[in-house]
């Protein structure tokens, strides 16, 4: 596609519910982030895709976070037992591989955790 | 802990004057340094990058580098309302593995463009 796209654009969990984000990358981009961005914060970095191998996952704040990658192009950023502090903005970001030139991101999933 | 400081801001600037945003960052070993502009409630846009140290123009903005420093600037001529945003610094840092591909941002500073 033209741009990065998340879905879905808003979400709503209970707390303890578990939640699924996904993303679609520009065609081809080889490379592929998660981002969480708390309220008047700057992105944090989660997880990296290059293809379909997560060659870091050092910024998943705990084992209830888990993202995939099967195909090298979609990916599915899940959250298990959602708690308050999950609330934030999850961004992703693809890239043609180089990081030199950055890297476009999608819109964005606004979760909040009531 | 690599870190990347910026002021929060809000820098209040009138139509028309330059706007000029600050970054520093704490570790000698980066490489490429980005500026993304984030309007309220949308996602992160790049506007530029630079890599080396000196001044680096793309139309009204401007980009400057000083690696002795370790800081990073971006100006903005000819402020207009619609650059009005969120301007957000963020820096790559290779490691010694070669390996990190992530970027650090900083919190971002809240620009306001008056008329």
């Amino acid at each position: 596609g033209a741009g990065v796209s998340q879905s879905p654009r808003y979400k709503v969990a209970k707390r303890g519910q578990d939640v699924a984000l996904r993303c679609d990358p520009i065609s081809g981009h080889v490379s592929l982030f998660w981002y969480q961005q708390a309220l008047g914060q700057g992105p944090e970095f989660l997880t990296y895709f290059q293809n379909e191998a997560q060659l870091d996952k050092s910024g998943l704040p705990s084992d209830r976070f888990f993202a995939e990658r099967p195909e090298g192009s979609v990916s599915t950023l899940k959250i298990q037992r959602t708690q308050q502090e999950d609330s934030a903005v999850y961004l992703c970001a693809s890239g043609q591989g180089a990081i030199y030139y950055g890297y476009t991101f999608g819109s964005g999933t606004r979760l909040t955790v009531v | 802990q690599k870190e990347v400081e910026q002021n929060s801001g809000p820098l209040s600037v009138p139509e028309g004057a330059i706007a000029s945003l600050n970054c520093t960052y704490s570790d000698r070993g980066s490489q490429s340094f980005f500026w993304y502009r984030q309007y309220s409630g949308k996602s992160p846009e790049l506007i530029m990058f630079i890599y080396s140290n000196g001044d680096k123009e793309d139309g009204r903005f401007t980009a400057q580098l000083n690696k002795a420093s370790q800081y990073v600037s971006l100006l903005i001529r000819d402020s207009q309302p619609s650059d009005s945003a969120t301007y957000l610094c963020a820096v790559w840092w290779v490691d010694s593995g070669g390996s990190n591909y992530k970027l650090t941002f900083g919190k971002g500073t809240l620009l306001t463009v008056n008329p």
